[in-house]
């Protein structure tokens, strides 16, 4: 399975409304997660199972979709929130595959 | 708290093995709701998931590297390993250890990685 993420590269400001995509080549029923990753440090799960926010992440962070096609939304982006995000499918059928990444930035 | 650390050269040689291991803390490795994952990033670039591997041995690779892959399991010392063969400068990266639990289906633990870098 492939997954592709859209866009690369995001340029928004604090309290801004964001939203990234990620398309799979077949479906992956709700089995995804996303992680946010800062430069230098490893990737930490923020959504699993596609809409499910992992404990102590803040609620500004949501997920949404299924079959083939997934979002990550940030509601009123904050400082903290610039970062690199990547999808990872699960299918016991395939390998695991992460998206290419979207980086938001200022 | 889990806590998973990579340990392994920083340097290798082009054509020879990259090892590594990875050592898991606050967590029996013979857990039966997680497998045990390796997952690398060149320089600059995304995540490539390399393999993962279960308490009882099960694994499963990447197909792209499956050919160079071979992941081992240490229940006693609660570690778990890579190897991956006859590396070229593309092999260099930051390899991570992560935890993958089955109820989320997601790496909710991650090691710090670790450079490998591939050169003569």
């Amino acid at each position: 399975i492939q997954m592709t993420q859209s866009p690369s590269t995001l340029s928004a400001s604090v309290g801004d409304r964001v939203t990234i995509t990620c398309r799979a080549s077949q479906t992956t029923s709700s089995w995804l997660a996303w992680y946010q990753q800062k430069p230098g440090k490893a990737p930490k799960v923020l959504i699993y199972m596609a809409s499910t926010l992992k404990s102590g992440v803040p609620s500004r962070f949501s997920g949404s979709g299924s079959g083939t096609e997934f979002t990550l939304t940030i509601t009123s982006l904050q400082p903290d929130d610039f970062a690199t995000y990547y999808c990872q499918n699960y299918n016991s059928y395939f390998p695991w595959t992460f998206g290419q990444g979207t980086k938001v930035e200022i | 708290q889990v806590q998973l650390q990579e340990a392994g050269p920083g340097l290798v040689k082009p054509s020879e093995t990259l090892s590594l291991t990875c050592t898991v803390s606050g967590d029996s490795i013979s857990s039966t709701t997680h497998y045990w994952s390796w997952i690398r990033q060149p320089p600059g670039k995304g995540l490539e998931w390399i393999a993962y591997i279960y308490y009882t041995g099960d694994a499963n690779y990447n197909p792209s590297l499956k050919s160079r892959v071979t992941i081992s399991i240490d229940t006693p010392t609660n570690h778990f390993s890579l190897r991956l063969s006859s590396v070229t400068a593309v092999d260099t990266a930051v390899y991570y250890c992560a935890r993958w639990e089955v109820s989320s289906l997601s790496h909710d633990y991650w090691g710090q990685g670790t450079l490998v870098t591939v050169s003569s």
